[in-house]
């Protein structure tokens, strides 16, 4: 049982480059949701999923896009890449709200 | 303005002790709370959610108390033991969103 996995673990991109990030879960859960941790802060919720086809935006949504487009995956753009995008990121899915939510090991992006 | 506050230097305790962390909160007013662990490079793993009408809540050496009134979790690990060492994060769940608000965690460092 994988659980939540994220692809890739590490990544270096020079500013203005795009990417994605993959997360994938097989708990069938319902809903999924990406954050950034930054030294010092909590955890900030970028965008999330209430449901395959369905997205909406966190506490820092811009610079980010997403696609949920089949349920057990959830997909986190950068279009033009900032240094202010530097981050550890995290996806995470649960049953419902006010269920323990899974997290994936996270992605190391460092923008240059 | 909403804030949440964990302590931010890290907690040095004598194993066998008990550690008891922090998790204050103002203008939130959580229908739940819940507590992670995070060791470093890795994601948070959930352990323990209290509801606003539960005082207090346990799971093996884990005890979590939660006072509305002071707007404050406690969170207990009792006969501490150095594989406790850790991050934890406590995350407020909001009654009408979907998001979680987290704190910034407290590091514990549980000594032989």
């Amino acid at each position: 049982n994988a659980g939540v996995t994220q692809t890739p673990k590490f990544r270096v991109l020079k500013t203005g480059q795009s990417m994605t990030l993959l997360c994938a879960q097989d708990m069938n859960h319902e809903y999924m949701y990406w954050y950034r941790q930054d030294p010092g802060m909590g955890l900030r919720l970028i965008h999330y999923s209430v449901g395959e086809g369905t997205t909406a935006k966190g506490e820092v949504p811009d610079g980010y896009n997403v696609s949920r487009l089949k349920k057990q995956n959830f997909l986190l753009g950068l279009e033009s890449a900032a240094p202010s995008q530097t981050s550890v990121y995290f996806c995470a899915s649960s049953y419902r709200t006010n269920t323990e939510a899974f997290f994936g090991q996270g992605t190391r992006l460092t923008v240059v | 303005s909403q804030k949440i506050e964990q302590n931010s230097e890290a907690l040095n305790i004598q194993e066998g002790k008990t550690a008891t962390l922090t998790c204050n909160y103002t203008n939130y007013s959580p229908a739940y709370l819940q507590w992670y662990r995070q060791d470093p490079g890795r994601g948070p793993v959930f352990l323990l959610l209290i509801r606003e009408n539960e005082k207090e809540k346990r799971k093996e050496r884990l005890k979590v108390t939660f006072d509305t009134t002071l707007k404050q979790s406690l969170f207990h690990i009792t006969a501490s033991q150095p594989a406790d060492s850790a991050t934890y994060l406590c995350a407020l769940d909001m009654r009408s969103n979907y998001q979680l608000i987290w704190g910034a965690g407290t590091k514990l460092i549980i000594k032989p």
